[in-house]
């Protein structure tokens, strides 16, 4: 039952780097998002997928990349890191759109100095 | 643009106490509300998810309460435990997009 899984759990970044956040799910859901937490903020929609080949863009894109290739990975690409982008990370996906349960991956902690 | 507002920001109960979490948001035409739960650094649990046609949801010791009409949900945790400490946030789910709420940090003391 691995469900939502995210890598890496803990990463230090220099400002100017790149890295992905890696996202996987294995219950062939259509819909698969990222978000980001701060403190006092709650979460806000980074991107969202709504299929394979099918991204947008949600509340903060600003400095993040993502593609779908496949059903069931969805990876985040920070191209230039910012220490702004210092944040906790988190993957969801469900089965389309309405009424269905979103379900989360344990959460990426991300720190840019 | 979906507002999600939680209060209070922060409550503290004696042990037994009942907690009453209030969510509110701004927009109506959702597809479902969802309470989670979050411990300091770790992920986040769903405890409650709510249809736009339902008016209540129940688990255990907890209850989550909706009025879509007037833009409001309750979560309701009887006799309340130190292991219920923790951060709360409400979603409101609108098509393919999830609007949280900033949470409710409860404190339960033995």
């Amino acid at each position: 039952n691995a469900g939502v899984t995210q890598t890496p759990k803990f990463q230090v970044l220099k400002t100017g780097q790149s890295m992905t956040l890696q996202c996987a799910q294995d219950m062939n859901h259509e819909y698969m998002s990222w978000y980001r937490q701060d403190p006092g903020m709650g979460l806000r929609l980074i991107h969202y997928s709504v299929g394979a080949g099918i991204t947008d863009q949600g509340e903060v894109p600003n400095g993040y990349n993502v593609s779908r290739s496949t059903t069931e990975d969805f990876p985040l690409r920070l191209l230039s890191a910012a220490p702004s982008q210092t944040s906790v990370y988190f993957c969801a996906s469900s089965s389309g759109r309405g009424g269905n349960t979103i379900y989360f991956g344990e959460g990426s902690w991300l720190t840019v100095v | 643009k979906q507002e999600v507002t939680q209060i209070p920001a922060a409550l503290s109960v004696p042990e037994g106490e009942n907690l009453v979490l209030n969510c509110s948001f701004t927009d109506s035409a959702i597809y479902n509300l969802q309470w989670f739960r979050q411990d300091p650094g770790k992920g986040l649990t769903s405890l409650l998810l709510i249809q736009s046609s339902q008016r209540e949801q129940t688990s255990g010791r907890l209850n989550a309460s909706l009025d879509k009409s007037s833009g409001r949900s309750t979560l309701y945790i009887a006799a309340s435990q130190p292991g219920d400490s923790a951060t709360y946030l409400c979603a409101v789910r609108d098509d393919y997009k999830l609007s949280f709420g900033a949470g409710t940090t409860v404190t339960v003391r033995a």
